[in-house]
């Protein structure tokens, strides 16, 4: 099945640096790679998503990339803010085939933003 | 649109019983996941439904259960409880068949003790 292993798992940033989260995932079939934030007590909430047929993917201040021959993607935060501070997973899966609503999840990043 | 609801927030119980939790997805969604999140194991999956049909199983053993009714809402059951199970249980519905666009509810804080 698929395993999908998120590096690394503490990120500390100053507020206005940017942060990257890199995700690495083991099945070629899998072809939807969403996003999620999660503040304590909170759901997790989707923040972004990107599809296999799509190199990069951006929504103002995140960005998603993702390299199919490698089986990675990334999650880019520029000019980040204290309210970015949360945990953020990684998710991968074959959508619309055999992983019938299943999404397998990274371990998760927590990031801090420093004022 | 209101989002996805799950009942009850939390739950306390004792090891050998059973419980029942329910999520009610986004109007219109009518696929549901249901995901474990603990500390140790992070989020892992249990299972999905379709138009009433599970149509995928996560690696749990068979105490865990559910169904989903003709109105999408679903529940998950988990009979003989351990001390293992306390976690957040979480659901997340979708609008088709795949698993494009999960959004997922609050969650089911379930302690066991």
């Amino acid at each position: 099945g698929e395993n999908v292993e998120q590096h690394p798992s503490t990120l500390s940033v100053q507020e206005g640096d940017s942060a990257v989260i890199k995700c690495t995932y083991s099945d070629s079939a899998s072809n939807y790679f969403p996003w999620y934030k999660q503040e304590l007590g909170k759901r997790p909430q989707l923040i972004i998503d990107i599809r296999s047929n799509v190199g990069e993917k951006k929504d103002q201040r995140i960005a998603v990339t993702l390299n199919k021959t490698a089986k990675h993607f990334s999650l880019h935060i520029t000019e980040t803010q204290p309210e970015d501070s949360a945990v953020y997973f990684c998710a991968a899966s074959n959508a619309g085939g055999t992983s019938y609503g299943k999404l397998t999840f990274g371990q998760g990043t927590i990031l801090t933003v420093h004022p | 649109k209101a989002g996805v609801t799950q009942t009850p927030r939390y739950l306390i119980k004792t090891r050998g019983q059973q419980v029942t939790l329910s999520c009610s997805p986004i109007s219109g969604h009518r696929s549901v996941s249901w995901y474990q999140q603990t500390p140790g194991q992070g989020l892992q999956f249990l299972f999905e439904y379709f138009s009433e049909t599970q149509r995928n199983k996560g690696n749990f053993p068979g105490r865990f259960s559910g169904r989903q009714f003709s109105n999408s809402r679903s529940e998950m059951n988990v009979s003989t409880l351990e001390l293992g199970d306390s976690a957040l249980y979480l659901c997340a519905s979708s609008f088709g068949p795949g698993a494009y666009e999960q959004y997922f509810g609050p969650g089911t804080r379930l302690t066991v003790t």
